[in-house]
This record gives structure tokens, sequence and C-alpha cells, in this order.
């Protein structure tokens, strides 16, 4: 299983777009990366996935670099209840994610 | 859609008694579903992986013995913590997935998650 690399924390100003990094060099040519959040106490909470080509929902944006190696999962204008963890995974195997703090 | 239930939602048990966690996938059929445990500030970490009707797929280092699992419909998987002591204590999360979800097969769905405290 591919191994995932975030920054552990992040702020964000409310309102404003976040920007959330993910690198998994090691992610396998049909390995899809999935995105999902964990807010306090609570079940994680599945954003988007993606394989090569860019994709959006309701709730973000995930932009996969070409050679696959890195991602970027955006929220385009956060709000104080986007404060969480962010898991950026390749299968089944979680890190530690990445605290986004949304502030006003 | 895609919604897991888990009961209960929080218990609290005596050093040595067994804890059975349901996890149901309320408005889909799940062929797999997944049983992490969670520390304190810590991340999810994979307990085993459950398909129906087939015996589960432990992660290295889960005692398969005291962590019993049993998937016997595509709906209902049950976690029992046997002879439960107070390093058990965690929070027990399950996912389910479907073939048949339009979303990949891998697409993980989670449950709320049960509280475990043994004293």
């Amino acid at each position: 299983d591919a191994k995932t690399t975030q920054p552990t924390s992040m702020d964000c100003a409310e309102g404003r777009a976040a920007n959330l990094p993910c690198n998994h060099s090691t992610i396998s040519g049909n390995e899809y990366v999935y995105w999902y959040r964990q807010i306090h106490s609570q079940g994680p909470q599945y954003i988007i996935h993606g394989l090569k080509n860019n994709e959006t929902n309701e709730m973000a944006s995930l932009i996969i670099t070409e050679d696959r190696k890195s991602s970027t999962l955006i929220l385009p204008h956060a709000t104080l209840r986007d404060t969480a963890v962010y898991y950026c995974i390749g299968k089944l195997v979680f890190g530690a994610g990445t605290i986004l703090r949304v502030k006003s | 859609g895609a919604v897991v239930s888990q009961h209960p939602s929080r218990v609290i048990c005596k050093s040595g008694t067994s804890v059975k966690i349901e996890c149901r996938s309320l408005d889909f059929q799940a062929t797999t579903m997944f049983w992490y445990r969670q520390f304190p500030k810590q991340s999810l970490m994979l307990m085993a992986t459950s398909n129906e009707g087939s015996k589960a797929t432990y992660e290295q280092g889960v005692e398969k013995d005291k962590f019993l699992i049993n998937h016997a419909s595509l709906t209902l998987s049950t976690l029992t913590v046997t002879s439960a002591h107070p390093e058990d204590s965690s929070f027990y999360i399950c996912s389910a997935s479907s073939p048949l979800d339009h979303q990949l097969p891998e697409t993980q769905y989670f449950g709320p998650g049960t509280r475990l405290l043994v004293l």
C-alpha cells in the first residue's frame, strides 16, 4: 500500500481557499488517491478520490500532478466547520494526516 | 446515501468481559467491511478486513482470537472484543464498501465510531 506524506498542520482564514498537499510518490499506476476528513471524535468522512485527472465534487477539488506523485485537495471557501484532520490515503493505510484549522 | 451506523456509540465494561460492536450499512449492501482502531491523538490503524460470508483477514499484530469478527450478511458486521483489558480501551471505527456503488469498490464509508473504556 502506498505511503503518503502530509504536513502536520495548516491554518486557513474563513472564506478563503484551503489547499492541502499530499505526497504519494510510491503510489502504483492503478491505485487511486482518496481523501477523507475526521472531525474530532467522529468517524472519517469521504471527500473525494482520483486517479489521474483532476476531480471536483460538491465538497472539494482534487488536483493530481501528471506524474501522480502528489496531489492537492482544495476546499474553495473554507468555513469553521471544515476544521478537521484531513487524510490522504492510497488504499487502507492512514497516515497522521493534516490538522486544518479554519479561523475567523 | 452510503450511511454506516455503529452500535453502541460508547461502552464501559469491566476487565475480563466481552464487548460486541455492531456495524451496519443502512442504505447499501457492503460486501467488504473494515475495522479500525484509533488511540488518542493517533491515526486510524486497520485491524481487519471482512468479506461477507468468509473469514476476516487480520493485520499483522492483531490477535484474531481476541478480536472476533463476523460478517454474516451484506449489511452487518460485528466485532467482539473478548476478555477485554484496559489496554483495549480505544475508539473502534468500521467502514464499508460496495462494488455496486457507482464509486470504486475501494471507496470506504465510515461509521461514527464506538468508544470503548475497559475498567
